[in-house]
This record gives C-alpha cells, structure tokens and sequence, in this order.
C-alpha cells in the first residue's frame, strides 16, 4: 500500500543552523512529491513539487529537496533555518488514478527554532 | 487572488445539530478537495470533485457526512447530526489534477 513516513515528529534547531527533515516513501510507480509547511492556525502552503527530470529541485523560503529513487526519499532542506520557519512540515506523495492526483500525507514534522 | 477561501474559521456546535462549512476554490480550478485533520488520524481526503461533479467520496466516513458544488464557485460539506468524534480541522483545497491549493481550514468543535 501507498504510504509516506516522515521519521521525525519534532525537530529543534538553532537559528542559523541548516535543516534536513526527512520523507520516505512507498509507490509502486514513479511518484509525484510534495512539500507542504502549516504554520499555527494556517492552512498547508506548498514548498516545493518533484514530478519529474531534475532530482533537486528548488522551492519557495530558500527551501529544497533532492529525490533518491533508490533510496525512496525526498528530503527537504534548508542551508539556515530562520524563525520564522517554525511550523509543521508535510511531505505528500501523489498517486496519480481514476484522472486525478490523490494526495498522501504522512504525519508531519513539527519544527521548532531556537534563537 | 485571495486564495481558497473557507467559513466559517471557527464552529462550535453541541452534538446532534446540523454543521455546513463552505468553500470558494480560487478562480479557473476545475478540482476541489475536502480534508479533515485530526491528531489522531492526520490529513485525510473526504471527496474529489472535478469540474463540479463528485469523483472519489470514498473518504467520507459516513452517510452523516455530504458534499455538494453547485458551482465552480462553491462547495459545502454537511454533517447531520454533528458527533463530538467530528471535531476537526476541515480544510478545502482546489487545483488541478495535479496540485492542490488549500484554504485556511475551519476549525470544528462539536459538544
């Protein structure tokens, strides 16, 4: 069965400090991926997508994320984290049927700055 | 443009009433999602529509829950009779058939 697992339920990092949150996957096929942040009441912004070519790819807040197929992986990264980027963190995978791309998520990353 | 916009942003009702949560996808999206997140369960996806027709409702967890878009412009979800189980985040999101736009949610709360 399709699924997504992000490891990490919490994450602490300093203001300043580079950031890797983690995302694996489980699809069958070639997946579409997705990263989503939720701020405290908010509804999910997208960061960044990977449908296909090029396996790093750039998202908006100086956010990345780099595809490994042969690891079924899409972790998200960010050089240095600012405040403002406490939030909870959603990778997605997409399952792409019955015409339409139904959207898996796991259970979130909830990322804490510290100044 | 303004985004998915949802209303209420905040519901509290006592068990037993009738709860209607509204949805203006954002303009020239032909797909509409409705999701309920709970700590418990996560994001789910509750009902697909494409160009204003149901697609997938095999989310939806019960006959108590309904979903109409009369039009491009709007969308509703019912629950009658609300349970205190139905409390949740209710985001809509729209898009296309290949990325989604969500709302800002409506909070639930049922007594």
């Amino acid at each position: 069965a399709q699924s997504v697992t992000q490891p990490d339920i919490h994450i602490t990092v300093s203001e300043g400090a580079s950031l890797e949150l983690r995302c694996n996957y489980s699809y069958g096929a070639t997946p579409y991926l997705f990263w989503y942040v939720q701020s405290p009441g908010q509804g999910l912004q997208l960061l960044l997508k990977y449908f296909s070519g090029d396996t790093l790819v750039q998202g908006i807040k100086g956010f990345e994320a780099e595809f490994k197929r042969s690891q079924s992986s899409f972790n998200l990264r960010k050089p240095s984290v600012h405040w403002s980027d406490a939030a909870e963190y959603f990778c997605a995978v997409g399952m792409f049927s019955g015409g339409y791309n139904k959207l898996i998520f796991g259970a979130g990353t909830r990322l804490a700055v510290h100044p | 443009d303004a985004g998915v916009i949802q209303s209420p942003r905040h519901e509290v009702t006592e068990m037993g009433q009738e709860v209607t949560l509204r949805c203006k996808p954002i303009s020239g999206h032909n797909s509409l999602f409705w999701y309920r997140q709970t700590m418990m369960r996560g994001l789910e996806l509750l009902i697909y529509f494409n160009n204003n027709v149901p697609i997938d409702d095999s989310g939806m967890p019960e006959d108590r829950f309904s979903a109409k878009m009369p039009n491009a412009s709007f969308s509703t979800l019912k629950i009658q009779p609300s349970e205190p189980r139905d409390s949740a985040v209710y985001f809509c999101a729209s898009g296309d058939v290949y990325e989604q736009y969500f709302g800002p949610g409506t909070r639930l709360t049922v007594t």
